[in-house]
């Protein structure tokens, strides 16, 4: 079993649309959990981060965390054709050590 | 303010050659993260230094791998010697390190061929 799983798409929404973004993890002494955006050729960016169980918003971004059931998901409302890349769910434990996922990609149709 | 800076941004090499990458961390920064991302593996960690000390190098691939950091503001990361199988982008991320919340801010990287 993969430490972080993602699904690896293509997801593919169109314009406006909600787009669900899924993540479990396998150890459960994580405690901080991220979601990064990559676009192609570039280097991923921080776009959330979410340490306790609930909901975390941020514009049209949402994370949520469910550590009883080790999953994280990232909800992106009114999505744009900019949203479209890959989206990296990365978990870190107590310590330093952060795992990133494979990345689902999201492509966002005008 | 300057984000992580990495040069070169692309190498081109022939195996057996020595190869090496070179990134700046965010000043101010005590957590230095060198990565190896590729199609086939994604986004690896090959080592993590805190306060300019290695404190986990247990993802470096093998012997030929090696990185330093010297001071605060400067790390390498070497290959010696390249195989056409390190070919890859080599990300270095730096962060604050301040409990669980220490976010990691990523250079541009460094697009690795090895011929």
């Amino acid at each position: 079993q993969k430490e972080v799983e993602q699904n690896s798409g293509p997801l593919s929404v169109p314009e406006g649309a909600i787009a669900s973004l899924n993540c479990t993890y396998s150890d459960r002494g994580s405690q901080s959990f991220f979601w990064y955006r990559q676009y192609s050729g570039k280097s991923p960016e921080l776009i959330m981060s979410i340490y306790s169980n609930g909901d975390k918003e941020d514009g049209r971004f949402t994370a949520q965390l469910n550590k009883a059931s080790q999953y994280v998901s990232l909800l992106i409302r009114d999505s744009q054709p900019s949203d479209s890349a890959t989206y990296l769910c990365a978990v870190r434990n107590g310590g330093f050590k952060t795992i990133f996922g494979a990345g689902t990609r999201l492509f966002v149709k005008a | 303010d300057a984000g992580v800076i990495q040069s070169p941004r692309h190498e081109v090499t022939e195996m057996g050659q020595e190869v090496t990458l070179r990134c700046k961390p965010i000043s101010g920064h005590n957590s230095l993260f060198w990565y190896r991302q590729t199609m086939m593996r994604g986004l690896e960690l090959l080592i993590y230094f805190n306060n300019n000390v290695p404190i986990d190098d247990s993802g470096m691939p093998e012997d030929r791998f090696s990185a330093k950091m010297p001071n605060a503001s400067f790390s390498t990361l070497k290959i010696q010697p390249s195989e056409p199988r390190d070919s890859a982008v080599y990300f270095c991320a730096s962060s604050l390190s301040s409990g669980v919340s220490d976010t990691q801010y990523f250079g541009p990287g460094t697009r690795l061929t090895v011929l």
